[in-house]
């Protein structure tokens, strides 16, 4: 198998505060990377697609300015979550292409005060 | 745009059920289809991966089919038990292996 790992697990923050969640490929190497949110009992919904060496592409009604964006290495890919508020409070998993297969995260909570 | 609908929502059974739950897509032109697995407050676990070339992929009690003309996937669980209890999520990448859309998912929950 592949794995894949995203840090923190959880995180806390006040309304206002800039959160980075990283998310690794730990055993693979991944061109492509691909940020999830999911809303309590909702879906996950694709946010963007994170190609390594070039800028992520960001599905409708994702601001690319509050959700910033960074593939630098093959694996390795960021997410952050710029002036977060309340509204932004979800569940942030990503997932790494490994062949025909994609491999998720454990996912990363986010709670916005 | 493909669209990803499952059924039902929500099924609650007693243990050693045998159990199908279903997933439709919009769009037949498929890369792949993925049934996982979701428990409450956790990530995600790949149960089974069917290729589009396939029709069928099975692991342990658990078996899913395909069928892409009819855009439709079905999960078959077999002697349900309780540790069974979760939302089961399939999801389609599209036919360039770009997109990949997730269904709302089934609440399974499974009586001892």
């Amino acid at each position: 198998g592949a794995v894949v790992s995203q840090h923190p697990s959880w995180v806390i923050c006040k309304s206002g505060t800039s959160v980075k969640i990283e998310c690794r490929s730990l055993d693979f190497q991944a061109t492509t990377m691909f940020w999830y949110r999911q809303f309590p009992k909702q879906s996950l919904m694709l946010m963007a697609t994170s190609n390594e060496g070039s800028k992520a592409t960001y599905e409708q009604g994702v601001e690319k300015d509050k959700f910033l964006i960074n593939h630098a290495s093959l694996t390795l890919s960021t997410l952050t979550v710029t002036s977060a508020h309340p509204e932004d409070s979800s569940f942030y998993i990503c997932s790494a292409r490994k062949g025909s297969e994609q491999f998720f995260g454990p996912g990363t909570r986010l709670t916005v005060l | 745009k493909q669209e990803v609908t499952q059924i039902p929502a929500a099924l609650s059974v007693p243990e050693g059920e045998n159990l199908v739950l279903n997933c439709s897509f919009t769009d037949s032109a498929i890369y792949n289809l993925q049934w996982f697995r979701q428990d409450p407050g956790k990530g995600l676990t790949s149960l089974l991966l069917i290729q589009s070339s396939q029709r069928e992929q099975t692991s342990g009690r658990l078996n899913a089919s395909l069928d892409k003309s009819s855009g439709r996937s079905t999960l078959y669980i077999a002697a349900s038990q309780p540790g069974d209890s979760a939302t089961y999520l399939c999801a389609v990448w599209d036919n360039y292996g770009q997109n990949f859309v997730f269904g709302p998912g089934t609440r399974l929950s499974v009586l001892p």
